[in-house]
């Protein structure tokens, strides 16, 4: 059974520009969570998906970060226009059921550089 | 609310001694914890889990956890380390409150093990 995955690996990218992360969950998970962490500081929440709505957005930063889970399936991250503050690793995880006792899988992570 | 706490930003080990990593948590409801480790380069693999059955859980690669709940604690033990264990580790806490956060993972700082031969 494969992972979760995470396109790109890595990105730099400069101040004001735009980037997209996506997420592959494992397939038949209907649960999907963005996660990140700065240097230095511990992973944070960001938003998680039920299927295609939004369960839970609280942890998103800004209005510069919008993400989507069209049909249900993979998810998109995007960044606009970026900021140096973005910088970090971000991680994709996934559930097949919305419990706090399920494990949620993780991705490998993007690191996003802003300079 | 919940909060974790990992009382060790580094630990080092011999390789053979006992590991000893440190968590301590904070919830309003009775909690779910896991224990996750990120080896370099790689995504986080989930080590073990608290769900309220057993107090002391066993994970993969032999270690353990022992929930404690009078001291609000869950650390991470193995008997005898191995060079393969070294990474960062992570305890968290998912969030048994009702609505939207449901299931909300807290992680703690992590904690690096590193293990000397």
């Amino acid at each position: 059974e494969a992972g979760v995955t995470q396109f790109p690996s890595h990105s730099v990218i400069e101040k004001g520009q735009t980037v997209t992360l996506r997420c592959d969950p494992i397939s038949g998970h209907d649960n999907l969570y963005w996660y990140r962490r700065v240097m230095g500081k511990e992973i944070k929440f960001l938003l998680h998906f039920v299927k295609e709505s939004k369960q839970d957005e609280s942890g998103m930063p800004n209005n510069r970060f919008l993400a989507e889970r069209t049909g249900g399936t993979y998810s998109t991250l995007k960044v606009q226009p970026a900021e140096l503050e973005d910088s970090g690793v971000y991680f994709c995880a996934s559930s097949p059921l919305w419990r706090p006792t399920d494990t949620q899988y993780f991705g490998p992570g993007t690191r996003l550089t802003v300079l | 609310a919940q909060s974790v706490t990992q009382l060790d930003s580094h630990v080092s080990v011999s390789e053979g001694t006992p590991v000893l990593l440190r968590c301590n948590y904070s919830s309003s409801y009775s909690p779910s914890l896991f224990w996750y480790v990120q080896h370099p380069n790689k995504g986080l693999q989930l080590l073990l889990k608290y769900t309220s059955a057993a107090t002391l859980v066993k994970g993969i690669n032999g270690f353990e956890a022992e929930f404690k709940k009078s001291e609000t604690s869950f650390h991470l033990t193995k008997p005898s380390a191995h060079m393969s264990d070294a990474a960062e580790y992570f305890c968290v806490v998912s969030s048994n409150a009702g609505g939207t956060s449901y299931g909300k993972l807290t992680f703690g700082q992590g904690t690096i093990l590193t293990v000397h031969p």
